[in-house]
């Protein structure tokens, strides 16, 4: 059974930085694409990353390019998103999903306030 | 980027009756492949998004053949016939032909 559980959320103040962590399991890991996707809250869902499976390549919605950034580490089927420089309007739940967003994870809240 | 459109933004159903949405994108989702990139989820509430359709008109693993999903390069439907109250939540339409990868509004179904 394919399992994406998502961890590091949190509350932080406008300018701090987090680093998001999805552990998989039940799939190779290593031969799938991953991305992040978020959902403000009360609000739709925003694709903001991509990974290929053997990091080769890096994609960025404009809304979080030189801000965020995604990463896999192969060895211990774990996926991340480092954030720096947050926002107020990146307060929202932090989805990691597989390959052709097939399976989400239960997701993580983030909520950047002073 | 590409804008993928839904309409209605929600709709009210009786059980056991149908239900369709709408999903219209400003570009083309057909690839040269001869695959369509249009997918369609339902996040139930409290829950994360579950996929129901891939490349267009394929029923993922699980999910009830009253779902089924049609349409052309650029306008696509998403029906469910005989709702059931666990359809209840909002469905999303999204394009994974380019990145970035963008999503509908959503349509909220409801059971009257």
């Amino acid at each position: 059974e394919v399992q994406l559980v998502e961890s590091g959320g949190g509350l932080v103040k406008p300018g701090s930085s987090l680093k998001l962590s999805c552990v998989a399991s039940g799939f190779t890991f290593s031969s799938y694409g991953m991305h992040w996707i978020r959902q403000a809250p009360k609000k739709g869902l925003e694709w903001i990353a991509l990974i290929y499976y053997d990091s080769s390549n890096k994609y960025y919605a404009d809304s979080v390019k030189g801000r965020f950034t995604i990463s896999r580490d192969n060895s211990k089927n774990t996926l991340y998103l480092e954030m720096n420089s947050l926002r107020s309007e990146d307060t929202a739940m932090y989805y990691c999903a597989k390959g052709s967003l097939g399976y989400w994870g239960q997701g993580v809240m983030v909520t950047v306030s002073s | 980027d590409i804008v993928m459109t839904q309409a209605p933004l929600s709709v009210s159903v009786t059980p056991g009756e149908s239900a369709s949405i709408s999903c219209r994108s400003s570009k083309s989702l057909l690839h040269s492949n001869g695959i369509t990139y249009v997918y369609w989820y339902l996040q139930k509430p409290g829950k994360s998004p579950q996929l129901l359709i891939y490349r267009m008109s394929n029923l993922a693993s699980g999910v009830p053949d009253r779902f089924s999903g049609s349409g052309s390069e650029t306008d696509f439907t998403l029906k469910i016939s005989r709702v059931e109250a666990e359809d209840v939540g909002i469905y999303y339409c999204g394009q994974l032909l380019e990145n970035p990868y963008t999503f509908g509004a959503g349509t909220k179904l409801e059971l009257k």
